[in-house]
C-alpha cells in the first residue's frame, strides 16, 4: 500500500520563503500524477498543483501561480513544493496526494504551515 | 472553474437510520469516455481525508458496502445505508474533470 509523508512545515514571516517535502514509497512514483492539497485551519480542501510523471507539465491553482513551484525527483520518489512570497492566507496543512483513477487515492499526514509576524 | 456545492452541510444522524449527501457541479462532469470524474472522501477528526468514491460510484479499497454514490452530468449523491458511529466527520465531493481541480465545501456529518 502506498504511503506519502510530507516535511518541511513550520512558521515563516510574510514575504518568507519554504520548501515542502513529500517522500512516496509502496506504489510506482515515477508513474503517477502528484498533488499538493491544502486546508486552511477549519476550513475546506484546496487543491493547489500537480505535476506529470515526466516532471514537465505542471497546473496551479491561480492564487499560487507565480509564486509556488512544485517539482519532483523520481530517482528519489520525493515530491517538493517551493513556496516564495508567502502571504498569511497560505496557512494550512500541506497535503501531497497520488491520483488513480481520477481520483486522489493515497495521502500524506499533512504538513503545517503557517505564515504569521 | 467549476464550482462545486454541497447539501445539507450540516447533518445529525441517528446511528442506524440512513443518510444522503447530494453535490452539484457548475458544468458537467461527464468525460468523453462516459465516466463522470466525481469523488467523494470523508475527513474524520483529526485525520487526512480518506477516498471513499471514485468516478461516481465505484467504492474504493475497503470502503464498506453501506456507502454508495450515484449520479450524472451535474448532480450527484453520496447515501449511507445505514450510519455508523464511525462515520462521523466531514464529507467532501471532488471533481476531476477540470484543472483546478474543486472540492464541495464540506458536508458535517455528527451523531445525534
Amino acid at each position: 500500500e502506498g504511503q506519502l509523508v510530507e516535511s518541511g512545515g513550520g512558521l515563516v514571516q510574510p514575504g518568507g520563503s519554504l520548501r515542502l517535502s513529500c517522500d512516496a514509497s509502496g506504489f510506482s512514483f515515477s508513474s503517477n500524477w502528484m498533488n499538493w492539497v491544502r486546508q486552511a485551519p477549519g476550513k475546506g480542501l484546496e487543491w493547489v498543483a500537480n505535476i506529470k510523471p515526466d516532471g514537465i507539465g505542471k497546473n496551479y491553482v491561480d492564487s499560487v501561480k507565480g509564486r509556488f513551484t512544485i517539482s519532483r525527483d523520481n530517482a528519489k520518489n520525493s515530491l517538493y513544493l517551493q513556496m516564495d512570497s508567502l502571504r498569511a492566507e497560505d496557512t494550512a496543512v500541506y497535503y501531497c496526494t497520488t491520483i488513480s483513477n481520477s481520483a486522489f487515492d493515497y495521502w500524506g499526514q499533512g504538513t503545517l504551515v503557517t505564515v504569521s509576524s | 472553474d467549476i464550482v462545486m456545492t454541497q447539501s445539507p452541510l450540516s447533518l445529525p444522524v441517528t446511528p442506524g437510520e440512513p443518510a444522503s449527501i447530494s453535490c452539484r457541479s457548475s458544468q458537467s462532469l461527464l468525460h468523453s469516455n462516459g465516466y463522470n470524474y466525481l469523488a467523494w472522501y470523508l475527513q474524520k477528526p483529526g485525520q487526512s481525508p480518506q477516498l471513499l468514491i471514485y468516478v461516481t460510484s465505484n467504492r474504493a479499497s475497503g470502503v464498506p458496502d453501506r456507502f454508495s454514490g450515484s449520479g450524472s452530468g451535474t448532480d450527484f449523491t453520496l447515501k449511507i445505508s445505514r450510519v455508523g458511529t464511525e462515520d462521523v466527520g466531514v464529507y467532501y465531493c471532488m471533481q476531476t474533470l477540470q484543472t483546478p481541480v474543486t472540492f464541495g465545501p464540506g458536508t458535517k456529518v455528527d451523531i445525534k
